[in-house]
């Protein structure tokens, strides 16, 4: 059940450089997406999110992107730095009722950052 | 900034005990939820929890699981049979009425079944 693909497993870029991070989904149902970062024993950390009604949310060197005709979504960062090297995971949810918004996760992306 | 906690930090339990894992959500938060993730997979919905009963729960939540919150703060997920295949990192989240923000995570617990 891959409702959430994230099809690079890692990536890796040069610091100042944009990290741009991928991420498919097929329910259409889903509404609010949201991205989250993960270091190594630790829980997820909300990073943005971005509902179906917009394509482009922004905060600070974070940028989501939402192509709802394609089912795709993208998160920008520029510039890239070492300390944002981590585990990132894509996240979609809808209202399954009493607004509910379980999240459904991706794979997740390990990114480096290479000073 | 508040925080979710969890206890423990790491679980080792015997096939077939009970484990019970503890979180304390956000004060102010109405959502609470437990994922799991087994190493090298992704991050599952296990259970969402509002208004002092269960709103959801995956395949996975079966009857060997159950949660509660016993005291309006503590939030708890209790397995009473453990499986080898319990083994997993499980994370509580917890969220405000309006979910734009974000669940907020704990750390996890790392549960090892032996």
């Amino acid at each position: 059940d891959q409702q959430v693909k994230q099809n690079s497993p890692s990536l890796s870029v040069q610091e100042g450089r944009i990290s741009i991070l991928n991420c498919d989904y097929t329910n259409s149902m889903f509404d609010y997406f949201l991205w989250y970062k993960k270091y190594p024993a630790e829980g997820p950390t909300f990073l943005i999110s971005i509902s179906s009604i917009k394509d482009k949310n922004e905060d600070g060197r974070f940028t989501v992107f939402l192509n709802k005709s394609a089912k795709h979504l993208s998160l920008h960062i520029v510039p890239s730095q070492p300390g944002d090297s981590a585990v990132y995971f894509c996240a979609a949810s809808f209202d399954s009722g009493g607004s509910n918004y379980k999240l459904t996760f991706g794979k997740g992306t390990l990114l480096t950052v290479n000073p | 900034e508040p925080e979710v906690t969890q206890t423990p930090s790491h679980q080792v339990t015997q096939m077939g005990q009970e484990v019970i894992l503890r979180c304390v959500p956000i004060s102010n938060h109405l959502y609470f939820y437990w994922y799991r993730q087994i190493l090298g997979q992704k991050v599952e919905f296990l259970v969402s929890f509002y208004n002092n009963e269960i709103s959801e729960k995956s395949e996975i939540f079966d009857d060997q699981f159950s949660v509660e919150r016993p005291d309006g703060s503590n939030f708890t997920l209790k397995i009473r049979s453990t499986k080898l295949e319990d083994s997993a990192m499980y994370f509580c989240a917890s969220r405000e009425q309006v979910p734009v923000h974000g669940y907020t995570f704990g750390s996890g617990t790392r549960l090892t079944v032996v």
